[in-house]
């Protein structure tokens, strides 16, 4: 079955440093890999996606992430963190291996940015 | 962009009381929706794929008729929590894919319901 994981649960980074919130993947087949945030008490917003072509792909609100094959990875990266950016963040795969499709969501990751 | 709308946002209402959420899709069609319920601090929980015309999936372990789907239209599907009880109390939120092929859904802004 396909699967993500985030293995931390939160990450804390100072204002102006860069960020990083992890993500391994197992799929059977070509991942088809995304990125999400949530704000508190609201649905979530997508950041980016990987298909296919390059391996670093550049998403909304200056985020971007790498995807990784060797390592089965799918990193969530930005160069300088912003308090705003202090979010739920989620990682999903794209499943269709029961014949119908839907998205499989990681636990989340929550991201404060300290002033 | 494409906008999922949901409502209610918020609900509160006495044990044994059924409680009705739309998800409309405003400005695009869609054929397939997706209903998740979250925990506090935790991920989002699959519970069913809603259908238009069709009847919905649902996932191991959610009771379908606790959690009625109902897909009419091209842009509404509505999940209904029939005589709920407090342990059914939780953050539900709906979702879209824009289109078919790996597309990023769109997600409504959620619904918390509580259950006294």
């Amino acid at each position: 079955a396909q699967s993500v994981a985030q293995p931390e649960d939160q990450v804390n980074v100072a204002e102006g440093n860069p960020l990083t919130v992890k993500c391994t993947y197992s799929v059977s087949g070509n991942p088809y890999l995304f990125w999400y945030v949530q704000y508190p008490n609201r649905g979530l917003q997508f950041l980016l996606k990987y298909i296919t072509g390059d391996n670093l792909v550049k998403g909304s609100y200056g985020f971007e992430a790498e995807f990784n094959k060797s390592q089965t990875s799918f990193h969530l990266k930005k160069p300088s963190a912003l308090v705003s950016d202090s979010a739920l963040y989620f990682c999903a795969v794209f499943d269709s291996t029961s014949g119908t499709y839907k998205y499989i969501f990681g636990t989340g990751t929550r991201l404060k940015v300290l002033a | 962009g494409a906008v999922v709308s949901q409502h209610p946002s918020w609900v509160i209402c006495k044990s044994g009381t059924s409680v009705k959420i739309e998800c409309r899709s405003l400005d695009f069609q869609a054929t397939t929706m997706f209903w998740y319920r979250q925990f506090p601090k935790q991920s989002l929980m699959l519970m069913a794929t809603s259908n238009e015309g069709s009847k919905a999936t649902y996932e191991q372990g959610v009771e379908k008729d606790k959690f009625l789907i109902n897909h009419a239209s091209l842009t509404l599907s509505t999940l209904t929590v029939t005589s709920a009880h407090p342990e059914d109390s939780s953050f539900y939120i709906c979702s879209a894919p824009s289109g078919t092929d790996y597309q990023p859904q769109h997600f409504g802004d959620g619904t918390r319901l509580s259950i006294l």
